[in-house]
């Protein structure tokens, strides 16, 4: 079975850091590009970041470019979001979502076909 | 940055009847790499239509997606009462990907 597990998420300060980290099972992880998505409080979806299935190619959200960093581990089956500077409206649910397209296929990325639980970031004081 | 506009925002309807949720992009989304998820409370997405039309495996064929360009919609022949939950469009030909605000469905 298809398996995206979300962990990090806790309460945080205003201008710190954390780590977000997604475990992944029952697929080829190396072979696929993978992503964080966050929902706010009674809010929508919203992209953030995506990583191609070899880690060289990375794409974040104009909101979070140059505060957040994506980044993987294929030896781990491991995905991760370190972020920083972090805002009050970085509160969120944070999903991660595994791509739908293989890499034999040759594009980066598709639609996201699976996605974990999620994990809880607040940002306050 | 291509913006989605859904609409209706809630849409209020029976069991049984059919729901029509619309998407409108503000510029042309390229080879139709338009998707649909279902968003049930205390749950992750799930995707049901991708490239505009095509059915996600599992999907039950009440659920279908239509549309090209700029404007797209996801229809529920006959609603079950599962079907009643929030519905997200999403662009994924371009970076940022971007979705729609969401159309809540709610049982009338």
């Amino acid at each position: 079975e298809v398996q995206l597990v979300e962990s990090g998420g806790v309460v945080v300060q205003p201008g710190g850091s954390l780590r977000l980290s997604c475990a992944a099972s029952g697929f080829t992880f190396g072979d696929y590009t993978m992503h964080w998505v966050r929902q706010g409080p009674g809010k929508g979806l919203e992209w953030v970041s995506l990583i191609s299935w070899d880690g060289t190619s990375t794409y974040h959200a104009d909101s979070v470019k140059g505060r957040f960093t994506i980044s993987r581990d294929n030896n781990k089956n491991s995905l991760y979001l370190q972020m920083s500077s972090l805002r009050a409206e970085d509160t969120a649910l944070y999903y991660c979502a595994k791509d739908s397209l293989n890499r034999r296929f040759g594009e980066l990325w598709d639609y996201m076909d699976v996605w974990g639980k999620g994990t809880t970031v607040t940002v306050s004081s | 940055e291509i913006v989605l506009t859904q609409s209706p925002g809630t849409l209020s309807l029976s069991p049984g009847e059919r729901a029509t949720l619309s998407c409108r992009a503000s510029q042309s989304v390229s080879s139709n790499y338009l998707a649909w998820y279902q968003q049930k409370p205390g749950q992750a997405p799930r995707v049901l239509i991708y490239g505009a039309s095509s059915r996600a495996t599992g999907i039950p064929d009440r659920f279908s997606g239509s549309g090209s360009g700029t404007d797209f919609t996801l229809t529920i022949s006959r609603l079950e009462p599962e079907d009643f939950a929030v519905y997200y469009c999403q662009e994924y030909g371009s970076s940022p990907q971007t979705f729609g605000q969401g159309t809540k469905v709610e049982i009338k």
